[in-house]
């Protein structure tokens, strides 16, 4: 069966530090993997998604990036840190031709202070 | 780009009444509208979705229409339960790729 970890599942992290969250999707091949942020009020908010390693669409203009090195791993990353950029962060698979359920990991709650 | 409205934001009910939650999606192209439900602190998870070929579906106490023309669809909730009390989420699917776009998430509260 298929699983999709994601970790770290707290980080409190000073402003303008980097961030780093990483997610690995085990029992399937070339998923569909997403970011999503979710904040007070706003639901869920899709971050950047990727169809296949080193392949990253942006949903959003922001301070964050995402990378997929392997096939099954998606991270996302930040240089500098900002107040706004506080949240729960939830990496995501879907299976490749789209249109299906969404998997989602268990989250980051990241807290920038 | 879809646009998904949903609304009420808040719905408090009584335990054994009934609880509507609609939405709305500006992309005619979509095709697939999951929904999903957050417990506290946890991770949203499927609990009933529809394709743009149905028009309704139901899993005991829960059911989903579509209004393929007005572009809406509901989820219904019979015989609320306590435990049916958390954040639930419709989404969209939008574009080629068929990501999904969420509504802002309605938080239900069912009350003894």
């Amino acid at each position: 069966s298929q699983t999709i970890h994601q970790w770290p599942a707290t980080l409190v992290q000073p402003v303008g530090s980097p961030l780093s969250l990483e997610c690995t999707v085990e029992g399937t091949s070339n998923p569909n993997l997403y970011w999503y942020r979710q904040a007070a009020g706003r639901g869920l908010q899709l971050l950047f998604y990727s169809v296949g390693i080193g392949q990253i669409s942006s949903e959003v203009p922001q301070n964050l990036s995402a990378s997929r090195p392997q096939d099954r791993q998606f991270i996302l990353s930040s240089k500098k840190l900002l107040l706004s950029d506080s949240g729960f962060y939830l990496c995501a698979w879907s299976v490749t031709q789209g249109r299906t359920e969404a998997f989602f990991g268990q989250g980051t709650r990241l807290t920038v202070v | 780009g879809e646009n998904v409205e949903q609304h009420p934001s808040t719905l408090s009910v009584q335990e054994g009444d009934s609880a509507v939650i609609k939405c709305t999606y500006s992309d005619s192209a979509s095709n697939y509208f999951p929904w999903y439900k957050q417990e506290l602190g946890k991770r949203p998870q499927l609990i009933i979705d529809i394709r743009s070929n149905v028009g309704e579906k139901k899993d005991q106490r829960i059911a989903v229409t579509l209004n393929k023309t007005a572009k809406h669809f509901s989820l219904h909730i019979t015989e609320t339960q306590p435990e049916d009390s958390a954040v639930y989420f419709c989404a969209a699917s939008s574009g080629s790729q068929g990501n999904l776009i969420f509504g802002k998430g309605t938080k239900l509260s069912v009350k003894p």
